[in-house]
């Protein structure tokens, strides 16, 4: 079945260390995003991509990292630079020009608690 | 760039009743879509319908269904018959067809009353 999915569920890190959350897809999808959402708040972008090893700043980047090295796959690190990581990621993937099916399709989430 | 605005953070509706939740965006792009997005309390993003504005026809799915109006940036989701299951929070999106930026809306939480 094609899907996108984001490991772990849950996790959990202490203080001042980087953390890589995972996201996979095999929809065959150009473009990538990640979103941290805070509770009761929306989906903040933090970083995207449209192709392979090419990849733009959404509106809160800072402390965050990615890569795309491959199609199907987008980490995003965390890193000791940002200063609230606790909160719950979501990657998504979709191919916005496919005049047919532009929606996004969302992974599980992560729910991040640094401690 | 590209902002999407929701100014209803919770709305209430009785079941079997008709709600609308607002939604306006701006832009100066010409090739886009729209999307609204329903997120349960397990938080699974959920699409609910699309809009293309290309399209002057308004979108409609079963129970929900738009209403674009592109001149003034406007993207209101109407659902009939509420029914409990759509209790969650509503997300009103734009994606960039050129760019591909995705951006969100700030939600509005809809509770269905019984």
């Amino acid at each position: 079945d094609g899907g996108i999915t984001q490991s772990p569920k849950y996790l959990f890190r202490k203080e001042g260390q980087n953390v890589t959350l995972s996201c996979e897809q095999n929809l065959n999808h150009d473009a990538m995003y990640w979103y941290r959402q805070d509770p009761g708040q929306g989906l903040r972008l933090i970083y995207y991509s449209q192709i392979v090893n090419d990849f733009q700043k959404g509106d809160i980047a800072e402390g965050y990292s990615v890569s795309r090295e491959k199609k199907e796959s987008f980490p995003l690190t965390v890193t000791s630079a940002q200063k609230n990581p606790t909160a719950f990621y979501l990657c998504a993937s979709s191919s916005p020009r496919d005049r047919d099916n532009p929606e996004a399709f969302f992974g599980q989430g992560t729910r991040l608690t640094v401690v | 760039a590209q902002t999407v605005t929701q100014s209803q953070p919770e709305m209430s509706v009785q079941e079997a009743e008709t709600v609308t939740l607002s939604c306006t965006y701006d832009t100066s792009e010409n090739n886009y879509y729209l999307f609204w997005y329903k997120q349960p309390p397990s938080r699974q993003m959920i699409l609910v319908i699309r809009q293309e504005a290309y399209k002057q026809q308004n979108a409609t799915e079963n129970r929900f269904s738009v209403n674009f109006q592109k001149a003034a940036k406007s993207f209101s989701l109407k659902i009939s018959d509420s029914q409990l299951g759509d209790t969650a929070m509503y997300f009103c999106a734009f994606v960039s067809s050129n760019t591909g930026k995705l951006i969100f809306g700030q939600g509005t939480t809809l509770q269905v009353k019984p």
